[in-house]
């Protein structure tokens, strides 16, 4: 199985901060990547597919980067309604698989 | 609008067995590979199976091959998960989700809609 390796676990910034996750997987997936979205409580949401693709209604202050075995999240400019946790998830191979997740706080 | 939602979950024994079900609406649903994914108590998300739009290829993650299977009624716009011989460790809220593709070997790969979950508790 593919293995998602994603970095922080956690981290707190402050509104209008650059916030960046990264991802990392243990053979290269070319771009077979999603980015998801979870509020406590709720279902993910996607935000980003293709390591770089934008879901439709999905604010532009988030982008995807990346291929191969490295893939960047980034928020550009942190809200409070940002406050979530984020998975890659790549679809490269099957099985799917997710990385551990991000915690993303607000200072 | 797209609307799946799931149910059928609640609190079972070790071993025993449950069917869990996700009504799908607003979209065409036989045209959509579909999956199951799971989340244990303050954990991460893991994925749990995935059918094609038709039925005709499953998948499953190596921790429920052969206890969990996935299958649909495209008369019905509903999904399935039989559960058997579960475990404490399949604890967990069971998302369906939509794929914006046909499955494996058409084009696939993201879940753009989730129903809001279901809860599956195994504990004697």
């Amino acid at each position: 199985d593919i293995q998602m390796t994603q970095s922080p676990s956690s981290l707190s910034a402050s509104v209008r901060d650059r916030v960046t996750i990264t991802c990392q997987a243990s053979q290269d997936i070319s771009t077979y990547l999603n980015w998801y979205q979870q509020k406590p409580g709720k279902a993910p949401k996607l935000l980003i597919y293709d390591a770089s693709n934008l879901e439709p209604g999905v604010p532009s202050r988030v982008s995807g980067s990346g291929s191969g075995t490295d893939f960047n999240f980034t928020i550009s400019s942190l809200q409070p309604d940002d406050i979530a946790t984020y998975y890659c998830q790549q679809y490269d191979i099957l099985p799917l698989t997710f990385g551990g997740g991000t915690k993303v706080e607000i200072k | 609008q797209v609307q799946l939602v799931e149910s059928g979950g609640g609190v079972v024994q070790p071993g025993r067995s449950l069917r869990l079900s996700c009504a799908a609406s607003g979209f065409i649903f036989s045209n959509s590979a579909m999956h199951w994914v799971r989340q244990a108590p303050g954990k991460g998300l893991e994925w749990v199976a995935l059918i094609s739009y038709d039925g005709t290829n499953k998948y499953y993650a190596d921790s429920v091959k052969g206890r969990l299977t996935i299958f649909r009624d495209n008369f019905k716009d509903t999904l399935y998960l039989q559960m058997t011989s579960l475990r404490a460790e399949d604890t967990a809220v069971y998302y369906c989700a939509r794929d914006h593709g046909r499955g494996p070997p058409f084009e696939w790969g993201r879940s753009n809609y989730w129903g809001q979950g279901t809860l599956v508790t195994v504990s004697s």
